[in-house]
Formats: C-alpha cells, sequence, structure tokens
C-alpha cells in the first residue's frame, strides 16, 4: 500500500504561519493534493501539485519535491476559520488516490 | 440542489437492519466514489464507479454493496454491519476517473451500528 505521513496537529497564532508538511512513498507518482475539512463538514479541495516547485493560491501556498517525496502546505496570515483538518492525498503510478490522516490546525487568538 | 449531497445525514441502525445510503452529484461528473472517514485515519476508499462502471476492486466486506444506476446518483446498500462499521461515509465525484481533476465530496452519512 501507500505511505502518506504528515502529523497529527498543529496550534498557531492568529495572524501567523503555519507550514503542513507530508511525506509520502508510493508506487509511481501522478499528483498531491491538499483538502481542508472543517469538523462535521465535507473536504474541499485547495490545491493540486504534480510539478516541482510552489503553487500560491491566495493566502495558501503548496511545495512539492518528487525526488524526496515531499511536500508542504502553507497558511499565512492565519484566520480563526482556518481552524480544520488538512489532508495530503498522493495518487500513485495506476492513477489510485490516497488519503494521510490529516493534521489538525487549532488557531489562537 | 447543487454540489454533492448525501441522504441521510444519520443514521443509526442495528446489526440486523438492512439500510441504504444515498448519493447524488449535480455537476455531470463521469466518476463518483465511496470513502470511509473513521477517527483519526485517513479516508479509505471503498469503491470508485466511471461512467457507471465500477473501476477499483478494494477490499470491502460484502455487507457493504455498491450500486450506481447512472452517472449522478450513487448507492451503498449496508446489511448486517458490525459495530466496527461506525464511522462517517463519505461520497464524492471528479469530472473524469484519474489525471488532475479534484474530487469534490458530500457532506456525508455519519452512520452508527449498535
Amino acid at each position: 500500500g501507500q505511505n502518506i505521513d504528515q502529523p497529527t496537529e498543529m496550534t498557531a497564532t492568529e495572524g501567523a504561519i503555519v507550514q503542513i508538511n507530508c511525506t509520502y512513498q508510493t508506487s509511481g507518482f501522478n499528483g498531491l493534493f491538499w483538502y481542508q475539512q472543517h469538523a462535521g463538514e465535507a473536504p474541499t479541495f485547495l490545491s493540486y501539485n504534480v510539478l516541482d516547485g510552489l503553487e500560491e493560491k491566495g493566502r495558501f501556498s503548496s511545495f512539492l519535491s518528487r525526488s524526496k517525496g515531499y511536500s508542504y502546505l502553507l497558511l499565512k496570515e492565519l484566520q480563526m476559520k482556518d481552524s480544520a483538518s488538512y489532508l495530503c492525498a498522493v495518487r500513485d503510478g495506476d492513477y489510485k488516490l490516497s488519503f494521510g490522516a490529516g493534521t489538525t490546525v487549532t488557531v489562537r487568538a | 440542489e447543487t454540489g454533492v449531497t448525501q441522504t441521510p445525514r444519520h443514521l443509526v441502525m442495528g446489526m440486523t437492519n438492512k439500510k441504504s445510503l444515498k448519493c447524488e452529484q449535480h455537476l455531470g461528473h463521469n466518476a463518483m466514489y465511496w470513502y470511509k472517514q473513521s477517527a483519526k485515519k485517513p479516508l479509505e476508499l471503498m469503491f470508485v464507479y466511471s461512467l457507471e462502471e465500477r473501476v477499483e476492486n478494494n477490499s470491502v466486506p460484502s455487507r457493504f454493496s455498491p450500486e450506481c444506476p447512472n452517472s449522478s446518483h450513487l448507492f451503498l446498500h449496508l446489511h448486517t454491519l458490525q459495530p466496527e462499521d461506525s464511522a462517517l461515509y463519505l461520497c464524492a465525484s471528479s469530472q473524469e476517473y484519474g489525471s488532475s481533476y479534484e474530487q469534490y465530496f458530500g457532506p456525508g452519512t455519519r452512520l452508527t451500528v449498535t
């Protein structure tokens, strides 16, 4: 099976920056996704990386290094509404999508 | 209705009951998925349908039976479940199966097996 690791929990202060790391070991690679999931709600798509480098989308950025099997999601200017679980998901060589267990981010005032 | 809808939102059933979960997508997508989400565990892909045909064969107990009558609807039929099957069941859809298309998730059905 696939192995996707991300920290279980992170806490940060409103207005700060938080970086959520994700490492993966898969059979082949066809893209990495980040999803946000608020408690009791559906996951929603944040970003997609298939080539190395940084993708910026407003306050959120996602980085990928395929050679290192590594990605991070960067959340800037944190707001209280950013408190949620962040899911890293990797599509392998057979286009199967596997998810990490998620990182719960708590933003404190 | 827009996006992906699921009914019911909450379900409590006994181990001898038979029930069905329903998912409907209003996005014109060709692929639909069932996931199981247990606390502190990764999302587990259960079933995938592309153009109404099942395309992935994951190890799911036979007490879970999917049905995809058309590209907009997906059902999960449940019978003789176990308490460990209690979880959030999420439905998702995507434009096509595979490639870079992101998945759009429904709000889920919170299932409790007593």
